[in-house]
């Protein structure tokens, strides 16, 4: 079973628009992160935000904040105010405890953004 | 200074060839970890190394070998090159579980062209 579900594959915003990129998650684990990346065009990995499972308040960081309800399993994405350098793949992850005290993060297949002029 | 620094970033060659990737990361993180992010985009992880001992080994053919030779180094090397293994090799690193957020800090990948 998928981990991470993020359902949209692609997305359009107007430029200066808000958006929501969704993500759904699957864990038994009661100490969990998740977090956002951005991909833009040239490749590189690009941490945006986090949310712990504990976390009362959802997570922001500048024009991206975390729509976290961890009853319904979701840690939705929301840019707000969108710009052309905006455009890029995103991804949720999750990081989940291994026993030792290791972890492992596993990624959703990604939402990729444009933002129209 | 690049904080997990990632050799070569193209790599161009022919089925059967053998080949490593190099990974070293100067963050002082006790984990790291090789992912694959294949044409599609997916980004799988493969191997996950904390402070020289491999925890994980995800379901990865054998012609994929990691070595560790100290907490901040990471290679991958890969035997008997197929057309499959087209992808980018993603390094990334990690401090401890217990220190949050424990996100992950990316190398900039290794594109690998096999012919």
């Amino acid at each position: 079973a998928q981990k991470i579900t993020q359902t949209q594959p692609g997305m359009f915003v107007q430029e200066k628009e808000a958006v929501t990129l969704d993500c759904t998650y699957d864990t038994s684990d009661p100490s969990y992160g998740l977090f956002w990346y951005k991909q833009p065009s040239s490749g590189e990995m690009i941490f945006l935000i986090y949310q712990g499972s504990y976390d009362q308040q959802n997570a922001t960081e500048g024009r991206y904040s975390l729509n976290f309800q961890k009853a319904r399993k979701s840690a939705n994405l929301v840019i707000s105010a969108s710009q052309l350098g905006d455009s890029a793949m995103y991804f949720c992850a999750m990081r989940e405890g291994l026993s030792g005290g290791y972890q492992k993060v596993t990624f959703g297949t990604g939402t990729k953004l444009q933002v129209i002029p | 200074d690049t904080a997990v620094s990632q050799t070569p970033k193209y790599l161009v060659t022919q089925m059967g060839n053998d080949k490593s990737i190099k990974c070293e990361q100067n963050l002082g993180h006790d984990t790291m970890y090789w992912y694959k992010q294949d044409s599609k985009k997916f980004l799988k992880i493969m191997f996950s190394y904390n402070n020289k001992e491999l925890i994980i080994n995800e379901t990865v053919p054998n012609r994929f070998s990691p070595k560790s030779p100290d907490k901040a180094h990471l290679n991958l090397h890969i035997n008997s090159l197929e057309l499959g293994d087209s992808a980018v090799y993603f390094c990334a690193s990690s401090q401890d579980f217990h220190t949050l957020p424990g996100e992950l800090f990316f190398g900039e990948g290794s594109r690998l062209t096999v012919l």
